[in-house]
């Protein structure tokens, strides 16, 4: 069975700094997808950030990034000068294949200061 | 974009009476929904995989005749909450799948508080 794992309960980070979340994942598959999504306390669930395992070129969405490790099967997600409105759980998940049931790490809970 | 209506977003009602929560896909046909559970501070946990036109996919350990999902259409699915008690309370949210390489897209989810 698949497995998702967030080592980091909570993380803090000032405005303007980086900071990385990480991710790391068990699975059997060659190609699945893992995705990062964000939760404000509105507890919308907010993609952020998505990786086919084929593709080996790391994705990045504007100030997000991930550093995507398949033989490692690590997947971390880097937060470039962060924002008040990044302060957020974050969840890292696995998907075997396209619209498949999403598996969840433990999620990391974010807060961003000024 | 692809959008998910989950109806209602806040629901409080006595133990023991049922409860229909609504997930719509406004503006595409979702052929598998899914329904997942969130504790406080906790993590979204699968519940079922509902398919149009068939009956849902649960997962062990998550009561079938306690959770109704019906998904008769490729636009709605419903989690009937059945003779609700106190520990049913959570984060209920639902997710469709537009198919082929697409993501999922998340309703709001909807809060159930049982007295």
């Amino acid at each position: 069975a698949q497995t998702v794992t967030q080592s980091q309960p909570e993380m803090s980070v000032q405005e303007a700094e980086t900071v990385t979340l990480s991710c790391t994942y068990d699975t059997s598959e060659n190609n699945y997808y893992l995705f990062w999504y964000k939760q404000p306390p509105s507890r919308q669930m907010i993609l952020v950030i998505r990786q086919e395992a084929y593709k080996q070129q790391n994705a990045t969405e504007n100030r997000f990034s991930v550093n995507f490790q398949k033989a490692a099967k690590s997947f971390s997600l880097k937060i470039s000068d962060s924002q008040l409105g990044d302060t957020a759980m974050y969840f890292c998940a696995f998907a075997n294949q396209a619209g498949t049931a999403l598996i969840f790490g433990k999620g990391t809970t974010l807060s961003v200061s000024s | 974009g692809a959008v998910v209506s989950q109806h209602p977003s806040w629901v409080i009602c006595k133990s023991g009476t049922s409860v229909k929560i609504e997930c719509r896909s406004l503006d595409f046909q979702a052929t598998t929904m899914f329904w997942y559970r969130q504790f406080p501070k906790q993590s979204l946990m699968l519940m079922a995989t509902s398919n149009e036109g068939s009956k849902a996919t649960y997962e062990q350990g998550v009561e079938k005749d306690k959770f109704l999902i019906n998904h008769a259409s490729l636009t709605l699915s419903t989690l009937t909450v059945t003779s609700a008690h106190p520990e049913d309370s959570s984060f209920y949210i639902c997710s469709a799948w537009t198919g082929e390489n697409q993501p999922q897209h998340f309703g709001d989810g909807t809060r159930l508080s049982i007295l």
